[in-house]
């Protein structure tokens, strides 16, 4: 069984420009989260859907943040307008519902950085 | 909101020895404390957690101790080995809805042949 993919590994772009970065969860997870991981610190929780919703959306810095995830499974993070300070390395993790107490499977993380 | 702060930031420990770190939290509500190890470059990976309801959990070298009084919990790890060295991260959650982690900040242990 694979675990959770994220693409790209790497991504470098110009600020002000669009940027996608995509997560493919454990098959079978329903929850999905995204964090956000700067230099040094630890995972900073970004959005958190169950199926297709976004139940909680409360750590997206702003409205240049967005996520979808339309049929339950591949979500997408969508970056408008980027900043220098939007660089970081992307988290995607997925949990089984089953869980009470969920263990989070996380990706090995897209790494953007915004020159 | 739930706060994590985790000291040291950085450990280093002769092979064999003993190493610990510390964790506090702010939100009484908290009931969920993972600890996650993240090799560097790689994804964190959860080592063992602990739950409201108990005060110590054990697995192999592992331990974790929870103190709900006083809002802090630990991670200890006995006869450390070179594998040891990573990125250590505690959390806390509450069971209930999205369950989010917060995260602390990170304590990079390096084991020293």
């Amino acid at each position: 069984g694979a675990g959770v993919s994220q693409t790209p590994s790497n991504k470098v772009t110009e600020k002000g420009k669009y940027v996608e970065l995509r997560c493919d969860p454990i098959s079978g997870h329903t929850a999905l989260y995204w964090y956000r991981q700067s230099l040094g610190q630890g995972p900073e929780f970004l959005i958190y859907f169950q199926g297709t919703g976004a139940a909680d959306d409360s750590g997206l810095p702003n409205d240049r943040f967005f996520a979808v995830r339309p049929e339950g499974s591949v979500s997408t993070l969508k970056i408008q307008r980027t900043e220098r300070g939007d660089s970081a390395v992307y988290l995607c993790a997925s949990s089984p519902r089953r869980d009470r107490y969920r263990e989070l499977f996380f990706g090995e993380g897209s790494r953007l950085t915004v020159l | 909101g739930e706060n994590v702060e985790q000291h040291p930031s950085t450990l280093s420990v002769q092979e064999g020895d003993s190493a610990v770190i510390k964790c506090t939290y702010s939100d009484s509500a908290s009931n969920y404390f993972p600890w996650y190890k993240q090799e560097l470059g790689k994804r964190p990976q959860l080592i063992i957690d602990i739950r409201s309801n108990v005060g110590e959990k054990k697995d192999q070298r592992i331990a974790v101790t929870l103190n709900k009084t006083a809002k802090h919990f630990s991670l200890h790890i006995t006869e450390t080995q070179p594998e040891d060295s990573a990125v250590y991260f505690c959390a806390a959650s509450i069971i209930q809805g999205a369950q989010k982690l917060v995260f602390g900040q990170g304590t990079r242990l390096t084991i020293n042949p």
